[in-house]
């Protein structure tokens, strides 16, 4: 099992642009969380997906959403992105309440 | 509001000394905490968690939450201990987890 797996590992966008990022959880597991760790800070939670809905999310804005298929992997879309959105975006994969498990993480840069 | 501190961005230390890395936590709850660590070129994964009360690779953490604290101990650093530490905390009945801004920690030889 090559545990969380993410892609791409790194893109680059132009302000006003459309992304989407992808992630496969671990084998197993259900539930799938995204975050976004700026320079220097530690991750900060955005949304969850269990069962293809949106569980929970954190304080982002709506240019952030995301999806989750069948097969459990999820993808984070961002829309009219911004400069302020440069950073790493980490997938982490779980059963519900369970252990957390990261993936390495796309790196976005927007210039 | 919920908040995880870690007020020490980098601790350096010889290897043999003891280590405490420092986490302070704003929650009206009862939180789960954690501490995850990030070894170079590494991902993200979890070291221990406070309702487990095990010792990780010589590493401990009590939770006191008369000053709702955290903090990550082991007596005598390794050079392998040298990595990136967050501690997080998990509000109740949420998956959620609250970051720190984490701590360097550098072991010299």
């Amino acid at each position: 099992d090559a545990g969380v797996t993410q892609s791409p590992t790194h893109l680059i966008k132009t302000r006003g642009q459309q992304v989407t990022l992808r992630c496969s959880p671990k084998s197993g597991h259900d539930t799938v969380s995204w975050y976004q760790q700026a320079l220097g800070q530690g991750p900060q939670f955005i949304f969850q997906y269990y069962e293809e809905e949106e569980r929970q999310r954190g304080n982002f804005p709506d240019r952030f959403s995301g999806h989750q298929f069948p097969n459990y992997s999820s993808e984070l879309n961002v829309n009219a992105l911004l400069l302020g959105d440069s950073a790493l975006y980490l997938c982490a994969s779980s059963l519900q309440r369970g252990e957390q498990f990261f993936g390495p993480g796309t790196r976005l840069t927007v210039l | 509001a919920q908040r995880v501190t870690q007020p020490e961005k980098l601790l350096s230390v010889f290897k043999g000394a003891p280590v405490e890395l420092k986490c302070n936590y704003s929650y009206s709850g009862s939180p789960e905490l954690f501490w995850y660590v990030q070894y170079s070129r590494q991902r993200l994964q979890l070291l221990l968690r406070h309702i487990s009360r095990e010792s990780i690779k010589g590493f401990t953490a009590d939770l006191n939450k008369g000053e709702t604290s955290f903090h990550l101990k082991k007596p005598f650093a390794q050079e392998e201990d040298s990595a990136m530490y967050y501690c997080a905390l998990r509000p109740y009945n949420t998956d959620k987890l609250i970051f720190g801004t984490g701590t360097r920690l550098q072991v010299f030889p």
